[in-house]
């Protein structure tokens, strides 16, 4: 059966340290994946897409890898600050027109000064 | 950006009544829109797919006559929550895809927490 897992429910870190967050899927092809932000209470926000033939992708303290061999996306946040704190979601897309995107449940990220 | 923009935010509704959830692309047309819904610690899990003009399309388990899709524009898609019970309080939320220019990435309404009382 298809599956998405994101290592870890919860991952705290000290601020000004890098956060890697991971996410493996199974029995998926996915033509890109994406990372989105959830506060609580709030709707998702996307944050970055990678392509499969796209090896890194990155934004400002922000960097994703997606390697589509080990079916697995890491997401880098450098210099984490405590605004960082928040859920981090990923999702796969197939990029057909009116397909949903299939999330993880997330990681929540706790960035403590 | 695009925005969407659902409404209301928080509704508190007593068990067999019915509760309607809007969701608005506030600066895009969205052919198709989205529905999820979102537990406590859970994932979104994808609940319909709402096409403008057509019947909305359900995912597994989930009752199309409990809740009703109607996406009459290319702007609104609206959830109706009937007879509700306390086991459907819940975080609801809509999304939509902003295709023009190839650009694939979701837009997600700020969702509606129900409680069923």
């Amino acid at each position: 059966s298809q599956k998405i897992e994101q290592n870890s429910e919860a991952l705290n870190i000290q601020e000004g340290k890098t956060a890697t967050l991971t996410c493996n899927y199974t029995n998926y092809s996915p033509a890109y994946l994406q990372w989105y932000r959830q506060d609580p209470g709030r709707g998702p926000v996307f944050l970055l897409l990678i392509r499969e033939n796209e090896k890194e992708k990155r934004k400002e303290r922000l960097k994703v890898t997606f390697d589509t061999t080990l079916k697995q996306s890491l997401f880098h946040i450098t210099a984490s600050q405590p605004a960082d704190s928040a859920t981090y979601l990923c999702a796969l897309d197939y990029n057909q027109a009116g397909t949903a995107l299939i999330f993880g449940k997330g990681t929540t990220l706790s960035v403590s000064s | 950006g695009a925005v969407v923009s659902q409404h209301p935010s928080r509704v508190i509704c007593k068990s067999g009544t019915s509760v309607k959830i809007e969701c608005r692309s506030l600066d895009f047309q969205a052919t198709t829109m989205f529905w999820y819904r979102q537990f406590p610690k859970q994932s979104l899990m994808l609940m319909a797919t709402s096409n403008e003009g057509s019947k909305a399309t359900y995912e597994q388990g989930v009752e199309k006559d409990k809740f009703l899709i109607n996406h009459a524009s290319l702007t609104l898609s609206t959830l109706t929550v009937t007879s509700a019970h306390p086991e459907d309080s819940s975080f609801y939320i809509c999304s939509a895809r902003d295709r023009v220019g190839g650009n694939t990435k979701a837009f997600f309404g700020q969702g509606t927490r129900l409680t069923v009382v």
